[in-house]
């Protein structure tokens, strides 16, 4: 069974541009997670998508967003992007609502110069 | 809402020697708990999770865990580490039940840096 996959690996962008980072879930995974992990904060919470829906977000400002697909897979977009964007932003995945332990992927490294 | 504290960020411990992080939480509703493990340049992986039932929990890699809702603790154990336990390591909070959206979230904690000194 495939694991959550994330894509692109790096990602390296110039402030002010868009980043869009892709997440694809375990088969039947139906709900979406990511993350930001920025160095020395910790994991932070950005969003949740379920049955194609936004059904909560963290405390991050309206130029995060992103998306769910009928198949699932989601997108996170980063718009005028700020050196502080910079982080590994994680995807992970899991079966319904219940959390009941995510499936990570391995991350995608952004880098804003 | 619930929060976590993991209170060492790094914990330097010899090859063999037993382990314990530690994680506290806060929460006004009852809880699941988890500890994940973060290898160099990868993502997380889910070491153990207490859901219900018995308070030891034991997970992969040799690892386990105890529930002490009275001190809201779940500490992380390991009797004897090796060299490949060098990782970072999160403890997490979720509420249980559904009572809103917004309960499916995992609240993390800041992390402890594992080091082991041959």
């Amino acid at each position: 069974e495939a694991g959550v996959t994330q894509s692109p690996t790096h990602l390296i962008k110039t402030r002010g541009q868009q980043a869009t980072l892709r997440c694809s879930p375990i088969s039947g995974h139906t709900s979406v997670y990511w993350y930001q992990q920025a160095l020395g904060l910790g994991l932070q919470f950005l969003l949740w998508y379920d049955e194609g829906e936004e059904r909560n977000r963290g405390n991050f400002p309206p130029r995060f967003s992103g998306r769910q697909f009928p198949n699932y897979s989601s997108e996170l977009n980063v718009n005028a992007l700020e050196l502080e964007d910079s982080a590994l932003y994680l995807c992970a995945s899991s079966l319904g609502f219940q959390v009941l332990g995510y499936t990570f992927g391995s991350g995608t490294r952004l880098t804003v110069v | 809402a619930q929060s976590v504290t993991q209170l060492d960020s790094q914990v330097p411990v010899f090859e063999e020697a037993p382990v314990e992080l530690r994680c506290n939480y806060s929460s006004s509703v009852s809880v699941y708990l988890f500890w994940y493990v973060q290898y160099p340049n990868q993502g997380l992986q889910l070491l153990l999770k207490y859901l219900s039932g018995s308070t030891l929990v034991k997970g992969i890699n040799g690892f386990e865990a105890e529930f002490n809702k009275s001190q809201t603790s779940f500490h992380l154990r390991k009797p004897s580490v090796h060299i490949s336990d060098t990782a970072e390591y999160f403890c997490a909070v979720s509420a249980v039940g559904r009572t809103n959206f917004g309960n499916e979230k995992l609240t993390f904690g800041t992390g402890t840096r594992l080091t082991i000194i041959p």
